[in-house]
């Protein structure tokens, strides 16, 4: 069974351009959940899509957008970037996201894709 | 607010060495627990989980209990190797939450031959 993927693994950009990245979950997982990762602030979580609908949305500006398609793929966007956009950006599928009863639903992650801000 | 707080590193250990990495939590209810290990140039794996208290996860020889009364879930294995040099995140997951792994700031451990 394929991964979660993510495309494409390296991005560079100047300040001020947008961004597009890309993520196909597991198949047959319909949560995808998306974080920023940074030497300084760590591991942050950026929103989650489950049914192409955001459920969850941490501490991020409105710069910072996502959707899901109807296949579960999504996409998060970031406009008007700035220096301190770069980071790794990962992308996280789970069956359903939701932590419940039964216990969490284990959220498997891709390589990530590597944005470089100047 | 929810929190993990791990103990800082780098750690450096000499191959067969025990390991202990800390990892402490604060969260209102009954999160579930995780450990996640990221290899260099790599996305995050899941190590092992632990869903309520006294339960233990295990993993390819790593360990942790989930410790309610002490709000803990240390990382220990017995005899590490220099495969095993990686970062490893400790992270919470709150009942009912979506998608949100709550994670501290990792750890790197270095596994000298």
């Amino acid at each position: 069974k394929a991964g979660v993927t993510q495309t494409p693994r390296y991005l560079i950009k100047t300040r001020g351009q947008q961004v597009t990245l890309s993520c196909s979950p597991i198949s047959g997982h319909r949560s995808v959940s998306w974080y920023q990762q940074t030497p300084g602030q760590g591991l942050q979580f950026l929103f989650e899509y489950f049914s192409e609908t955001q459920r969850n949305k941490g501490n991020f500006p409105g710069r910072f957008s996502g959707r899901q398609f109807s296949n579960s793929r999504s996409e998060m966007n970031v406009s008007t970037l700035e220096l301190g956009d770069s980071a790794l950006y990962l992308c996280a599928s789970s069956w359903t996201g939701t932590s419940g009863g039964a216990g969490p639903d284990t959220q498997y992650f891709g390589p990530g894709t590597r944005l470089t801000v100047l | 607010g929810d929190s993990v707080t791990q103990m800082e590193g780098p750690v450096t250990l000499s191959e067969e060495a025990f390991l202990t990495i800390n990892c402490t939590y604060t969260a209102t209810g009954y999160p579930s627990l995780f450990w996640y290990v990221q290899y260099p140039g790599e996305g995050l794996q899941l190590l092992l989980k632990a869903t309520k208290a006294d339960d233990k996860g295990s993993n390819k020889g790593f360990e942790a209990t989930y410790r309610k009364e002490t709000t803990s879930f240390h990382l220990e294995k017995g005899s590490v190797q220099v495969s095993d040099s990686a970062v490893y995140f400790c992270a919470l997951s709150k009942r009912g939450s979506q998608g949100n792994l709550i994670f501290g700031k990792g750890t790197k451990l270095s596994v000298k031959p």
